[in-house]
């Protein structure tokens, strides 16, 4: 059974440019939940994809979009990169909906705006 | 709106003597809350949470309704429970609210 894994590591953009952060969720899991935790700051929720759906989406403006694929792997993307983008960015896989789910963060990617 | 509050943003204390986390939080219905932890250099992981009443490494936490608290604890700190303590609630939409984390420091 592999684990969450996140790629890449470490990004650095200029302002305005866009970004593509991937996750691959762990074996089995068909959710895929997508955070932003800047720093001294708990993860806040940005969207969580449920079989290729979205399926719920924290207080996050239309530049910050996403994809699941059939595999259940995600892609997190933002366009029009701003400053305050700079985080760290965490994805958690889990296994169905309507129970007590636990989710399995993924090591994060770092993003810095310059 | 959901919201969860973590009034410390540091805790220290010393081996062996009982340590509280608090949580607060906000919610218009029946919350599903959660403890997570960070230990140095890994990932954010699951403690506990309160629907499995369970124990797990000494700590436990009790949903308080009335109080709207979670509050985690744990009767005798160990210097391996250093880390990052996240309060988390599941709300309506499936979705995770965390808190903004209390660093406990268990000091020899």
């Amino acid at each position: 059974e592999t684990g969450v894994t996140q790629s890449p590591t470490h990004l650095i953009k200029t302002r305005g440019q866009q970004v593509t952060l991937r996750c691959s969720s762990q074996s089995g899991h068909n959710t895929v939940s997508w955070y932003q935790q800047a720093l001294g700051q708990g993860p806040q929720f940005i969207f969580q994809y449920y079989r290729e759906e979205e399926n719920g989406r924290g207080n996050f403006p239309p530049r910050f979009s996403g994809l699941q694929f059939p595999n259940y792997s995600s892609e997190l993307n933002v366009n029009a990169l701003e400053l305050d983008d700079s985080a760290l960015y965490l994805c958690a896989s889990s296994f169905g909906q309507g129970e007590p789910d636990t989710q399995y963060f993924g090591p994060g990617t770092r993003l810095t705006v310059l | 709106a959901q919201r969860v509050t973590q009034p410390e943003k540091l805790l220290s204390v010393f081996k062996g003597a009982p340590v509280e986390l608090k949580c607060n939080y906000s919610y218009s219905g029946s919350p599903e809350l959660f403890w997570y932890v960070q230990y140095s250099r890994q990932r954010l992981q699951l403690l506990l949470r309160h629907i499995s009443r369970e124990s797990i490494k000494g700590f436990t936490a009790d949903l308080n309704k009335g109080e709207t608290s979670f509050h985690l604890k744990k009767p005798f700190a160990q210097e391996e429970d250093s880390a990052m303590y996240y309060c988390a609630l599941k709300n309506y939409g499936q979705n995770f609210v965390f808190g903004p984390g209390t660093r406990l420091s268990v000091l020899p």
